[in-house]
């Protein structure tokens, strides 16, 4: 299995300030004949589902706002939100999808400083 | 556009089976080549991976839990199912049903259910 690492385990920032945080995956995750790192990110607000924030690692999903944004390749990669806004208080969390099982990290929660 | 919806028990006795079904509207879960999938979440933890089945019935499990698990898909009634037998404490958690993108079954989860709360106690 694919062991999915997040770092820090939370972080606080102030409002309009730039939140980052890391995943790091136990094996690399980019395919080579495509280029492609089969990475995804999810925002999880207090009682609610997961949201597909960013997929193929820096693909923003429809409608995610710009301010957030997936770098990274191989087995590093980071979630940055380029100005924090009250609403993006919520658990983070990395998903590789490079073979099964399909697995998670174990989230960053991002709160406001 | 597509809206999932868990329902089922939410309370489940020690060693019975856990069965739960997730609705598909606003789209059909047997036209096209969508793989579909459930995800639990125990209480304040991270996600885990279930298991999933194709439009055609294919499936796929998490080996940690393929023993005890099996999902269907119903494209009568536009839904698939999870059973999840010889439940313990340890199963209690939220479970979300979601539809994996991209049309392939090694994906990630563009579409979530809200989720439903299952406890296992007797």
């Amino acid at each position: 299995d694919i062991v999915m690492t997040q770092s820090p385990d939370s972080l606080a920032v102030s409002l309009g300030e730039r939140a980052t945080m890391n995943c790091k995956s136990s094996q690399s995750v980019l395919y080579s004949s495509s280029n492609n790192n089969y990475l995804a990110w999810y925002q999880q607000k207090p009682g609610q589902p997961p949201k597909l924030l960013i997929y193929w690692a820096s693909m923003r999903e429809s409608g995610v706002p710009d301010r957030f944004s997936g770098s990274g390749s191989g087995t590093d990669f980071t979630l940055t939100i380029s100005s924090l806004q009250a609403e993006d208080v919520a658990v983070y969390y990395c998903q590789q999808y490079y073979s099964s099982p399909l697995t998670f990290g174990g989230g960053t929660k991002v709160e406001i400083k | 556009q597509l809206q999932l919806q868990e329902s089922g028990p939410g309370l489940v006795k020690p060693s019975e089976t856990l069965s739960l079904t997730c609705g598909v509207s606003r789209g059909s879960i047997g036209s096209s080549s969508d793989y579909w999938g459930w995800i639990r979440q125990p209480p304040g933890k991270g996600l885990e991976w279930i298991g999933t089945v194709s439009y055609s019935g294919s499936t796929y499990y998490n080996p940690s839990l393929k023993s005890r698990v099996t999902i269907s898909v119903d494209t009568s009634k536009n839904q698939f199912s999870l059973k999840l037998n010889s439940v313990t404490a340890a199963d209690t958690a939220v479970y979300y049903c979601g539809r994996l993108g991209y049309s392939r079954r090694e994906s990630y989860f563009d579409c979530w259910g809200q989720g439903t709360l299952v406890i296992v106690s007797s």
